[in-house]
């Protein structure tokens, strides 16, 4: 089935560790998005990739990073400069379809908690 | 910022028509209207866009009003797993342009 990953579903990491959270897709998007989820919270955009090895800053990226060095994967590193971590994240896809909007197709998500 | 403004919450008996409405007064000439649904602890789930037209699919009906400053997503049949998160958003064509959630509507089916 084609589709958009993330794993694991649920981390647990301790305060001041790094981590990184897993997103492929084999829908052979061009774009790809982490955003994160706070408790009765809309998503916030994190970082975004038009295309690989290229990627842009989003709305809050400080303590995040990120790599496009293929187009079916974009892992999101969350570093100790993150002040509070702790979150829902969900990764998501969107293709270039010839006369379509860009709908964005969205990943399960994975809740990650720093104790 | 979110360039759409909601309801925080509704509610609707099952089987009835759910209406949820959104306001998007500074939306632009090129901009479409999407309208995504999050269940608890998953992702969110595209239902339906548009850009002037009322739309239907399998999923719901798009009425975006003449002057295209608010719309109103319908489910023609509510059921309890329609009950979610409903994210109304304005965005245009170019794939440069972000898509910007707010904070939705909660929508709750009422058995």
């Amino acid at each position: 089935d084609g589709g958009i990953t993330q794993s694991p579903k649920y981390l647990f990491r301790k305060e001041g560790q790094n981590v990184t959270l897993s997103c492929e897709q084999n829908l052979n998007h061009d774009a790809m998005y982490w955003y994160r989820q706070d408790p009765g919270q809309g998503l916030r955009l994190i970082y975004y990739s038009q295309i690989v090895n290229d990627f842009q800053k989003g709305d809050i990226a400080e303590g995040y990073s990120v790599s496009r060095e293929k187009k079916e994967s974009f892992p999101l590193t969350v570093t100790s400069a993150q002040k509070n971590p702790t979150a829902f994240y969900l990764c998501a896809s969107s293709g270039d379809r010839q006369g379509r909007i860009n709908e964005q197709f969205f990943g399960p998500g994975t809740r990650l908690t720093v104790l | 910022d979110a360039k759409t403004t909601q309801p925080t919450s509704m509610d609707c008996a099952e089987g009835r028509a759910a209406n949820l409405p959104c306001n998007h007064s500074t939306i632009s000439g090129n901009e479409y209207v999407y309208w995504y649904r999050q269940i608890h602890s998953q992702g969110p789930q595209y239902i339906i866009h548009g850009l002037k037209n009322n739309e239907t699919n399998e999923m719901a009906s798009l009425i975006i009003t003449e002057d295209r400053k608010s719309s109103t997503l319908i489910l023609p049949h509510a059921t309890l797993r329609d009950t979610a998160v409903y994210y109304c958003i304005v965005r245009s064509m170019n794939r440069d342009d972000k898509i910007i959630f707010g904070k939705g509507t909660r929508l709750h089916i009422l058995p």
